[in-house]
C-alpha cells in the first residue's frame, strides 16, 4: 500500500531560524512527489512538483528535495507569514492515479 | 475569488437535512474532485470527476451523492449525515485526470453536524 509520511507533526520556529521538514514516501513506483502549503480555513495550494532523485526546485525562502526515499522541504530565514500546514503527496504509477497525502506538517513562525 | 469556488463557506445542518455543496471553477479543466479533511488525518479522497463523467468513487456512503452537470460546476449533495461526517469539505480542479501537475482547490465548506 502506498504510504506518505511527515515528520514532524508540528514544528515551531523563531523568525530567522532555518529548518527542515521530511517527508518519507513508499519508493516503489512513486512517479512525482508534491508539496501543497495549507493556511487556515482555505485550501492546500500547490508549491513544488519533484520527479527524480536529486531534483530541487525553490520558491522565496522554501527549498524542496528530493532523494531516493524521503524529500525535504528546507525553509530558509522563515517570516512569521510562512506559518501554514505544509503537505506532502505521493503520486504512484498503477492502481488508483490519485496522489496520496501525508498527514502534514504544522508550522508556526514566532516574531 | 479566482480559481476555484466553493459555496457556502459554513454549513449547520441536522442529521435530518438536506443541502448541496457548490463547486465552481473557470480555469479550463478537465477533472473535478471533492475530498474530505478532518482533524489529524489525510485527505481523504471521496471522488472524481474527468469530462463530467465519475471515474473513481472511493467507498463513500451513499449519503453523499456528488454531481457534475458540465465540467465547470461540481455539486454534493448531502443527506441524513450522522456527526462523524463533520469536516472541511474540498473541491479541486486539475487540467488533467489525477492532478499529477498540480491541484488547484478551493477555500472549502466546514460542515458540523448537530
Amino acid at each position: 500500500e502506498d504510504q506518505v509520511t511527515q515528520s514532524p507533526e508540528a514544528l515551531r520556529l523563531q523568525e530567522g531560524e532555518s529548518s527542515s521538514l521530511n517527508c518519507s514516501y513508499t519508493v516503489s513506483g512513486l512517479r512525482g512527489l508534491f508539496w501543497y502549503r495549507q493556511d487556515p480555513g482555505k485550501g492546500p495550494e500547490f508549491l513544488f512538483t519533484l520527479y527524480s532523485a536529486g531534483e530541487e526546485k525553490e520558491k522565496e525562502r522554501l527549498k524542496a528535495t528530493l532523494t531516493k526515499k524521503e524529500s525535504f522541504l528546507h525553509i530558509t530565514a522563515p517570516k512569521p507569514e510562512d506559518s501554514a500546514t505544509y503537505l506532502c503527496a505521493g503520486f504512484y504509477s498503477g492502481g488508483s492515479y490519485i496522489p496520496t497525502f501525508g498527514r502534514g506538517t504544522s508550522l508556526i513562525v514566532h516574531p | 475569488e479566482t480559481g476555484v469556488t466553493q459555496t457556502p463557506r459554513h454549513l449547520v445542518m441536522g442529521m435530518t437535512n438536506k443541502k448541496s455543496l457548490k463547486c465552481e471553477q473557470h480555469l479550463g479543466h478537465n477533472a473535478m474532485y471533492w475530498y474530505k479533511q478532518s482533524a489529524k488525518k489525510p485527505l481523504e479522497l471521496m471522488f472524481v470527476y474527468s469530462l463530467e463523467e465519475r471515474v473513481e468513487n472511493n467507498s463513500v456512503p451513499s449519503r453523499f451523492s456528488p454531481e457534475c452537470p458540465n465540467s465547470s460546476h461540481l455539486f454534493l449533495h448531502l443527506h441524513t449525515l450522522q456527526p462523524e461526517d463533520s469536516a472541511l469539505y474540498l473541491c479541486a480542479s486539475s487540467s488533467e485526470t489525477g492532478g499529477f501537475y498540480g491541484y488547484t482547490f478551493g477555500s472549502g465548506t466546514r460542515l458540523t453536524v448537530v
